[in-house]
């Protein structure tokens, strides 16, 4: 069965300093990986996603993750940080032969003035 | 605007009630999902349906009913509230199964 582990339940880090959201998944076949943001009282919007090609993928609001296989991780980054980005970050996995996108428990990011 | 639309926003429910969540997406996605959202937990599947006419369970399917009539419509049941049931849920839909799912704002459930 798929999973996702993100490490670290809350993160902080100083605006204009770098983002890293770690996330690592299990799956027996190629993975599709997904970055969500949830911000206050709202529903998930992606970020960006995974599924073939390229190995770093870039989203939206500047945010970019690379699939790295040989780690099974998918960390989300983001270079400097903007206090516009304080939210909490889901990973979700799935792949080809799946009918349904698990999630991980988030990471809520603060970001310090 | 297109999009997936829940109700209610939330709710206040007696223990023991039954109560129907709605949710309506109008992207003609063939899959839809039901997620709970509890503090620390993230988010948890508990149902879900691949096409009209068929669904599936997920995590943590006990307690919760669902069924796909049409393409548009996937509510969720609670047949016998119970308190534990007390979380935000989230309908969410996607092209496919294993694509990017897109979410409601979500219902706020209250059990007491």
């Amino acid at each position: 069965a798929q999973s996702v582990t993100q490490l670290g339940s809350h993160v902080s880090v100083s605006e204009g300093a770098l983002v890293l959201l770690r996330c690592n998944y299990s799956s027996s076949v190629p993975p599709y990986l997904f970055w969500y943001v949830q911000y206050p009282n709202q529903g998930l919007q992606l970020l960006l996603k995974y599924t073939t090609g390229a190995t770093l993928v870039k989203g939206i609001n500047g945010f970019e993750a690379e699939f790295k296989k040989s780690e099974t991780s998918f960390h989300l980054t983001k270079p400097a940080a903007h206090m516009s980005d304080a939210a909490e970050y889901f990973c979700a996995v799935s792949d080809i032969r799946d009918d349904k996108i698990i999630f991980g428990k988030g990471t809520r990011l603060h970001i310090l003035p | 605007i297109a999009g997936i639309t829940q109700a209610p926003t939330s709710q206040i429910l007696a223990a023991g009630r039954r109560m129907t969540l709605r949710c309506t997406q109008d992207m003609r996605h063939n899959a839809m999902y039901w997620y709970r959202q509890d503090l620390g937990l993230g988010l948890r599947l508990i149902h879900y349906s691949n096409t009209a006419g068929t669904t599936g369970k997920g995590e943590v399917p006990d307690g919760y009913s669902v069924s796909r009539a049409n393409t548009d419509d996937f509510p969720l049941t609670l047949a016998s509230a119970v308190p534990s049931q007390t979380s935000v849920y989230f309908c969410a839909s996607s092209l496919q199964g294993n694509t990017e799912a897109f979410f409601g704002q979500g219902t706020r459930l209250t059990v007491v």
